[in-house]
């Protein structure tokens, strides 16, 4: 069964900061794995959506890696700014038992203060 | 063009009552995912549907919950009998297929059992 751990669960920073989100996964037999935002009481915004051949996809000031083999993927933010704080899911759709269902991590909350 | 939509956007119903929520998928989109995300955990598969095939269900917790989707747009899920713990944010997901590409997600509906 697939598991997916984020890390750090919160995280907070001043203004200006490069961050680096982590995400780790336990089956490599994935189809991709997809960065999205969550502001309180809202729904998901997709980020960036890297496939299984991919090695990494950038949006503007975002960043994210892909490493299959090892099972981690990282989201780097550069220049952070107060409207980059929400909180950030990962989730990995495995390519395991013939079956679409993608698994999510807790997600990292993130504050950017002025 | 629109994105997914999500009714209603909050709903406070009585224990024992049945809900019904309902999801508008961007057009065109041929799959669609049921999610829940309850208060300090993850997000937790329901059930997807792609095009015509049967849909998996393998993530609805008890026979209470049931969805349907009507002519390949747009999806109802039910709960009958509503516990306090079906209290959770209800979101809906939808996407051109089920393995490679984007989800695109909607606001969600927060139900409140009481």
């Amino acid at each position: 069964k697939q598991e997916v751990t984020q890390i750090p669960a919160a995280l907070s920073v001043p203004e200006g900061e490069n961050l680096v989100l982590n995400c780790s996964f336990t089956d490599s037999a994935i189809y991709n794995l997809q960065w999205f935002r969550q502001d309180p009481g809202k729904g998901l915004t997709s980020l960036l959506l890297i496939q299984s051949s991919q090695r990494e996809q950038t949006s503007g000031r975002l960043n994210a890696s892909l490493d299959k083999s090892s099972g981690r993927s990282t989201l780097y933010i550069a220049a952070s700014q107060p409207g980059d704080s929400a909180t950030y899911l990962c989730a990995v759709k495995g390519a395991s038992g013939g079956s679409y269902i993608p698994t999510f991590g807790r997600g990292t909350s993130l504050i950017v203060h002025p | 063009g629109a994105g997914v939509s999500q009714s209603p956007s909050n709903k406070v119903t009585e224990k024992g009552k049945d809900v019904e929520l309902r999801c508008d998928p961007i057009s065109g989109h041929t799959a669609l995912y049921w999610y829940r995300q309850s208060l300090g955990q993850g997000l937790e598969f329901l059930i997807y549907f792609q095009g015509n095939s049967a849909p998996d269900k393998s993530g609805l917790p008890s026979d209470r919950f049931s969805a349907e989707r009507t002519g390949g747009s747009v999806s109802t899920l039910t709960i009958q009998r509503t516990q306090q713990e079906d209290s959770a944010v209800y979101l809906c997901a939808s996407s051109w297929g089920l393995a490679r590409e984007t989800q695109y997600f909607g606001p969600g509906t927060r139900l409140l059992v009481l």
